[in-house]
């Protein structure tokens, strides 16, 4: 059982590159996000996507885009890396369906082991 | 926006000694889901203890423990018979449509 599985585990870029970050997750959970964790500041989330077709901004979206390939897979996508994206990326993904004020139920969230990402 | 304040950035505990972590929150909201999280060195991040709002019972989870206060808007998390493998950073998480974490807490226990 993978559970979720991030790709790549370490990636360097210059300022400049692009780069897709994959995550796949074979729980068959309805929802995927996409985090960064900075020393000093915890987990702040990216993008999230409540169900496959559908995607929403989270606290820190700019800089980034994302798609929700299928119900299996959500990449992160960095357009122009730039230094202040160094940082680690979580993928997690949850039972989804409708939970509190008829928004995504996020309840348990389970993360993938992370991405360390340098941009120099 | 909720924010998530967790005051103690590092605790250590000798080995099979109790220890608690503390978290706080501001929200406006009725309805919410609070997590603990733990992150090992190997960086991977483990559900701890989940509580729903709207119930007045703790939560527990075999040693782990919360204390939850709903009306003081504290979620402190308690370690009894600490273990080596405890040793990792600690999350507290509150969610409503929108995860927020706390900056975490770095626990060390001792042999």
């Amino acid at each position: 059982n993978a559970g979720v599985t991030q790709t790549p585990k370490f990636q360097v870029l210059k300022t400049g590159q692009s780069m897709t970050l994959q995550c796949a997750q074979d729980m068959n959970h309805n929802s995927m996000y996409w985090y960064r964790q900075d020393p000093g500041m915890g987990l702040r989330l990216i993008y999230y996507s409540a169900s496959e077709g559908t995607t929403d901004k989270g606290e820190v979206p700019n800089g980034y885009n994302v798609s929700r390939l299928n119900k299996r897979e959500f990449s992160l996508r960095l357009e122009s890396a730039a230094p202040s994206q160094t940082s680690v990326y979580f993928c997690a993904s949850g039972g989804g369906g409708k939970g509190l004020a008829g928004g995504p139920q996020r309840n348990i969230q389970y993360f993938g082991a992370g991405t360390r990402l340098s941009v120099l | 926006a909720q924010t998530v304040t967790q005051s103690q950035p590092e605790m250590s505990v000798q080995e099979a000694e109790t220890v608690t972590l503390s978290c706080t929150y501001d929200t406006s909201e009725n309805n919410y889901y609070l997590f603990w999280y733990k992150q090992p060195p190997s960086r991977q991040m483990i559900l701890v203890i989940r509580q729903e709002a709207y119930k007045q019972q703790n939560a527990t989870e075999n040693r782990f423990s919360v204390n939850f206060q709903k009306a003081a808007k504290s979620f402190s998390l308690k370690i009894s018979d600490s273990q080596l493998g405890d040793t990792a950073m600690y999350f507290c998480a509150f969610d409503n449509n929108d995860m927020r974490f706390g900056a975490g807490t770095r626990l060390t226990v001792k042999p």
